[in-house]
């Protein structure tokens, strides 16, 4: 069984449009994180929720909005796609906020934005 | 905010020839953890380190942390095509975000 599962896993768009990327994990983590990976696979990170809570926001353009109806799930729903949001959109899970050990990293989210 | 800085962005080397990543960041970090991504893939966890001073070991590779906890090196011992990939660190100071350094590409001349 995928730990740490993304969909879809690759999306392409055109400029304006509203998408949202899924993630689910099935470790019984408490916190779950949204990274995003650019062509220089340079891999930083967007957001963190622990236990449904956000813990950290990124300095990310308001038109990113993660949602974390329970704690196996953090999506991500951007509004207005422009260009540069083209990446790979990682979903993450470590056991706790405190601890933040291991991250399990889901499959990556292929987006362009045309 | 916090650096880490990783170097070289690039490696190029033939198979069977050793591989070194180092890591830098400008704070005393909490811990230290390695990843890899293989072409294509996604973060994978390879280890985590804790101690000043500390040095482990996973078959060819072997991992070392500063004493002053402020620098990683990440070393591989005859390099062989399945270490392809880029490898990072990532480096978390008290109970704050991880932040990875920007990641050194290894690629392998068979």
């Amino acid at each position: 069984d995928t730990a740490v599962s993304q969909t879809p896993k690759y999306l392409v768009t055109q400029m304006g449009n509203d998408k949202s990327i899924k993630c689910e994990q099935n470790l019984g983590h408490d916190t779950m994180y949204w990274y995003k990976q650019d062509s220089k696979k340079f891999l930083k990170i967007m957001f963190s929720y622990n236990n449904k809570e956000l813990i950290i926001n990124e300095t990310v353009p308001n038109r990113f909005s993660p949602k974390s109806p329970d704690k196996a799930h953090l999506n991500l729903h951007i509004n207005s796609l422009e260009l540069g949001d083209s990446a790979v959109y990682f979903c993450a899970s470590s056991q706790d906020w405190a601890q933040q050990e291991t991250q399990y990293f889901g499959p990556g989210t292929r987006l362009l934005v045309l | 905010g916090q650096q880490v800085m990783q170097i070289p962005q690039y490696q190029h080397v033939q198979e069977g020839e050793d591989f070194t990543t180092y890591c830098n960041s400008s704070t005393t970090l909490s811990n230290i953890q390695w990843y890899k991504q293989r072409p294509g893939g996604h973060p994978v966890f390879l280890i985590q380190l804790v101690k000043s001073g500390e040095v482990k070991k996973q078959k060819r590779l072997t991992f070392q942390f500063g004493e002053a906890k402020k620098n990683s090196s990440l070393h591989i011992t005859a390099t062989q095509t399945t270490d392809v990939g880029t490898y990072f660190c990532a480096g978390l100071r008290g109970a704050q975000k991880l932040v990875f350094g920007q990641g050194t590409r290894l690629t392998i001349n068979p």
